[in-house]
């Protein structure tokens, strides 16, 4: 079946302007996460939801950011104000929910870049 | 808090070589320690996996056990190739919600 879907692949826009990243689970996953990638460095946790509902935001890095879900299924990742520090690759994962825990199947991610 | 400490890369190895990646964690309970692997232009996988103390995890000839006593959770393979060149992650997750990941390790193996 189709796995995890992330756009756009690669984003550039200009310091200042607002970017909204999008991920589609894979369908049946109640769980989706997001994480940021910068480069040469280790996946940083953002914020994941349970559902619509996000029991974790303590990754996010400051109140540009944010993030929601609807119906379940589609999730956005909105970066406000965009600086030049908020390049990176983000990364979209999905899994089961339950007595856990399950495999998280990433997407390909969103290459942002802010010049 | 909860973290993972991996072996400081890059790693270059010669093809049929022996390869280990430490990794150690430090969790507060009992976590499912993961492998997960980024191959050059495609997105995370899960390599294996292991969900309590001494368990062991293999897949495509990688293997690695659960040791609660030294907190460990070392990656090996007998033989590498040069197929196997890519970026391992050691994570771990409690119970559901976010898995805390290693900074990651880049393994090249050359012909």
């Amino acid at each position: 079946g189709a796995g995890v879907s992330q756009s756009p692949s690669n984003k550039v826009t200009e310091k200042g302007k607002d970017v909204e990243l999008r991920c589609d689970p894979i369908s049946g996953h109640t769980a989706l996460y997001w994480y940021r990638q910068s480069l040469g460095q280790g996946l940083e946790f953002l914020i994941y939801f349970q559902g619509n509902s996000a029991p974790d935001k303590s990754g996010l890095p400051s109140d540009r950011f944010s993030a929601e879900r609807t119906g379940g299924s589609v999730s956005t990742l909105t970066i406000q104000r965009t600086q030049q520090e908020d390049s990176a690759v983000y990364l979209c994962a999905s899994s089961l929910w339950g007595a856990g825990p399950y495999e998280q199947y990433f997407g390909p991610g969103t290459r942002l870049t802010v010049t | 808090g909860n973290s993972v400490t991996q072996m400081e890369g890059p790693v270059t190895l010669s093809e049929e070589a022996f390869l280990t990646i430490n990794c150690t964690y430090t969790a507060t309970g009992y976590p499912s320690l993961f492998w997960y692997v980024q191959y050059p232009g495609e997105g995370l996988q899960l390599l294996l996996k292991a969900t309590k103390a001494d368990d062991k995890g293999s897949n495509k000839g990688f293997e690695a056990t659960y040791r609660k006593e030294t907190t460990s959770f070392h990656l090996e393979k007998g033989s590498v190739q040069v197929s196997d060149s890519a970026v391992y992650f050691c994570a771990l997750s409690l119970n559901a919600g976010k898995s805390t990941f290693g900074d990651g390790t880049t393994l090249t193996v050359k012909p």
